[in-house]
Formats: C-alpha cells, structure tokens, sequence
C-alpha cells in the first residue's frame, strides 16, 4: 500500500475557479502535512504545512486536514494559468523520513 | 534569502562513470535529505542526515551509491558505476530543528543526471 496517494490527473480547471487538490496517507501517526508546487523541470516549492485538523488559510491557498480519515487537501481559489504545475503532498511523524506522493498535475485555462 | 545550494545543475556522464554530486543547506538547518525523481514521479528519499548522522539509507543502493556530511553542514552524494536507470532529477533538501518533529523542508535547484 501506497503511503502517501494522490490522483495524478491532471486536473482542469477555467480560470477563477476553485481547484481542489486531495491526498490520503496510511500512517495514522503522521503529524507534519505539506503541499509543494513543481513547476516542470524545476524543483519542488513549498507552499504550505498544516499539523492540526482543521484548516489554515494562506493568500489564496487553504490547506484541509482530517485525521480521523487520514485526509488531507489543498484549495486554491481565484486559480490562475500561473497556477498551472504538479502539487505534490508529503507527509511525516516526528523525525521520520518526508514522504511525498506522486503528484496532481493541475491544468489552468485562461 | 537562504537558499539550497546543490550543483552541478546539469550532469551528463557516460554508464560505468562515477558521478558526484554537491549540496550545501540552509544555514543551521540540521536535517539535510537526498531525493532523486524521476519525471512523473513524486521525490524518493535516498538518505536523510540529522547533523552528521545517517538517521535513513534504507532506500540507498549501497552498492553504488555513498553519501557523507562529515561536518554536519554540506553534504555529498556520489555513484559508482552510473547506470542508465540512475538518469533522474537528485533534490537536496534541508530543514530546521524543531522538538519533536522535523519542520518544512526547502529544496535546492537539483542536480539533472543523464547517464549515456
């Protein structure tokens, strides 16, 4: 079993849409989220971290985490084509290695 | 602002070379990783440092590749013999300390391999 999932897609989207973004992960003691943007051929940029349920709000961003489902997602309002890349989700407990999954290509049409 | 310095950015190397590879975190993170990606995937950890510590290499093939942070500052990542499977994208990435818990981690450029 894959421990981080995500849908590869892509995702498509018009411009000024809400794109959401879903990752599940199978270590229930998981305690760090992170969403990263790649941009193709470049290296990953982070965007955000979440460690508590809830939701935490940046800019246009909103990270979502529910760890009773093991379910974490990201939300991008107003999305924009500059928005265009592959997010990845990561994840990790304590000290323990930060594992990514595969990565959801997001498509923004103008 | 503090950056990830990784180089080279690009590397051809022809198989049965050896190949080197050189990253240098953010100052006074403790936590330094090695990822490769190959194209479509998502980044696998290689090794993870905590100072100068190997705290994981379990996904590290052994046979031929080795990686060292001596000082607990820069590190090096090397391959001998490459070959053709080893062409991908190799991240270095670092990350503060924090009680309890590694934080964020912020990538370098990463290094392209094409082994030929």
């Amino acid at each position: 079993q894959k421990e981080v999932e995500q849908n590869s897609g892509p995702l498509s989207v018009p411009e000024g849409a809400i794109a959401s973004l879903n990752c599940t992960y199978s270590d229930r003691g998981s305690q760090s989220f992170f969403w990263y943007r790649q941009y193709s051929g470049k290296s990953p940029e982070l965007i955000m971290f979440i460690y508590s349920n809830g939701d935490k709000e940046d800019g246009r961003f909103t990270a979502q985490l529910n760890k009773a489902s093991q379910y974490v997602s990201l939300l991008i309002r107003d999305s924009q084509p500059s928005d265009s890349a592959t997010y990845l989700c990561a994840v990790n407990r304590g000290y323990s290695t930060l594992t990514f999954g595969k990565g959801t290509m997001l498509l923004v049409s103008p | 602002e503090a950056e990830v310095a990784q180089s080279p950015r690009y590397k051809i190397t022809e198989k049965s070379q050896a190949v080197a590879f050189w990253c240098d975190p953010i100052s006074g993170h403790a936590t330094l990783y090695w990822y490769r990606q190959i194209l479509g995937q998502g980044p696998e950890l290689l090794v993870q440092f905590q100072d100068e510590s190997v705290v994981d290499d379990s996904q590290l093939p052994k046979d031929r590749f080795s990686a060292e942070r001596l000082k607990g500052v820069d590190s090096t990542l090397k391959i001998q013999p490459a070959e053709l499977g080893d062409s991908a994208m190799y991240l270095c990435a670092s990350s503060p300390r924090k009680t309890g818990m590694n934080t964020e981690a912020f990538f370098g450029q990463g290094t392209r391999l094409t082994v030929v």
